[in-house]
């Protein structure tokens, strides 16, 4: 495979679960990100990796809970979300550093918590 | 504090025709802007950017301009074609990516 893979394309949870998103990246990139785009708004930085090491909490809930095993996974950990929580969750990579290095998305979770 | 704007939420154009893609930034510190571009059920994708020391890039039918004065930026496409229909993202980040703000995007539809 190639580009940025996320699963699952579709999720539907309760506010009781706890359920993981993933993200894989086959760029050789060493930046990972999760985004969150709500209906009619601007992509919402979430988390950014650079490296494995988190270099971003853009002031996320901890009901989110990121991770990351190595440069090619992410993981988006979910628990107690609720029902506002409900988006689509965009995973991108990227090479570090360079403001003119454009991130590379997958096609995103659509996460709706009932 | 939304930093990236796009004012404009659907824009329609004739196939063939110039479309014309607005945005709007307040942050002075942005060093580079890009454009994405986003089908339905698809991540977004990267198009063109422009970094802050030119007012003009231009690849193929996309070009995009830089106003900085005016903390501004267009991208045009001529001529358009039906898939070009999708929505358009801005986006502007410093000398770092780890901090790239967008906007809400404009959904361009091109009539045949």
């Amino acid at each position: 495979e190639t580009g940025v893979t996320q699963t699952p394309r579709h999720l539907v949870m309760g506010m009781t679960n706890k359920k993981s998103l993933k993200c894989e990246q086959h760029l050789g990139h060493n930046a990972m990100y999760w985004y969150k785009q709500s209906a009619k708004k601007p992509l919402e930085l979430m988390f950014v990796y650079n490296f494995k090491e988190q270099t971003e909490n853009n002031s996320v809930p901890s009901r989110f809970s990121p991770e990351c095993p190595n440069s090619s996974h992410l993981f988006l950990h979910l628990h107690t979300l609720q029902p506002e929580d409900s988006a689509l969750y965009l995973c991108a990579s990227s090479q570090a550093g360079g403001g003119n290095s454009p991130l590379h998305f997958g096609n995103g979770t659509r996460l709706t918590v009932t | 504090d939304q930093q990236v704007k796009q004012n404009s939420p659907s824009l329609s154009v004739q196939e063939g025709r110039i479309s014309i893609l607005n945005c709007d930034y307040t942050n002075s510190m942005f060093d580079y802007f890009l454009w994405y571009k986003k089908y339905p059920a698809e991540g977004p994708t990267f198009l063109i950017s422009i970094s802050s020391i030119k007012d003009k890039n231009e690849d193929g039918r996309f070009t995009v301009f830089l106003n900085k004065s005016a903390k501004h930026l267009s991208l045009h496409i001529v001529p358009s074609q039906p898939g070009d229909s999708a929505v358009y993202f801005c986006a502007a980040s410093g000398d770092n990516n780890n901090d790239m703000r967008f906007g809400a995007g404009t959904r361009l539809t091109v009539k045949p």
